[in-house]
């Protein structure tokens, strides 16, 4: 098993590009959360998905962020226009059902210059 | 609104040293604490899983308390070494339900 999966490790993007960040949930798991972590802060919220639904995103921004999480393939946290204030570190974690323990992925680290 | 407060914020112990990690929760409708390691630069380890029917974890030098009338965790660790020395994360779910919420850890180091 190969644990939660997360693409790139690292991404650059210039202000006012998109950032699109994957995640591959462990197998058999069919819920997904997303956090960001930005530098000496804590792991905050932002969205949780099951299998093609939004189950609460009350901590995603209203603006330029997206997510989805299809029937096939990996959950997809999108930042649209991306500004300096988005760089962070971005973690996926996954569990198979919903008061289980989450298993967290290595993260991406944006960087907007 | 589940808020999740853990001190001391940093600690600095030397080796073999026994040492407790404090988390406090506000509201003790929950069904499970996890605790997590984090070191610099990377992502989160799970360390213990505590349900809320059982009072305490254990695993290796490792073990982990939950009190939920008081709302209070406790990491404890034994015979601590410097590859210990990392950020201690506690979360507890969000008013008995998902998502977890994070306090902002307890940063370890375990000086040889």
């Amino acid at each position: 098993n190969a644990g939660v999966m997360q693409n790139p490790r690292h991404l650059v993007r210039r202000r006012g590009q998109e950032a699109r960040l994957r995640c591959s949930p462990m197998k058999g798991h069919s819920h997904v959360y997303w956090y960001r972590q930005l530098p000496e802060e804590g792991l905050k919220f932002m969205v949780y998905l099951q299998k093609e639904n939004i189950i609460d995103e009350s901590g995603m921004p209203k603006e330029r962020f997206s997510a989805e999480f299809p029937k096939e393939g990996p959950s997809i946290l999108r930042i649209q226009q991306v500004v300096r204030g988005d760089s962070a570190a971005y973690f996926c974690a996954s569990s198979p059902l919903r008061d289980y323990g989450y298993t967290f992925g290595s993260g991406t680290r944006l960087t907007v210059v | 609104k589940q808020e999740v407060t853990q001190i001391p914020a940093a600690l600095s112990v030397p080796e073999g040293e026994n040492l407790v990690l404090n988390c406090s929760f506000t509201d003790s409708a929950i069904y499970n604490l996890q605790w997590f390691r984090q070191d610099p630069g990377k992502g989160l380890t799970s360390l213990l899983l505590i349900q809320s029917s059982q009072r305490e974890q254990t695993s290796g030098r490792l073990n982990a308390s939950l009190d939920k009338s008081s709302g209070r965790s406790t990491l404890y660790i034994a015979a601590s070494q410097p590859g210990d020395s990392a950020t201690y994360l506690c979360a507890a779910p969000n008013s008995g339900n998902t998502p977890l919420v994070f306090g902002k850890g307890t940063r370890l180091s375990v000086i040889a």
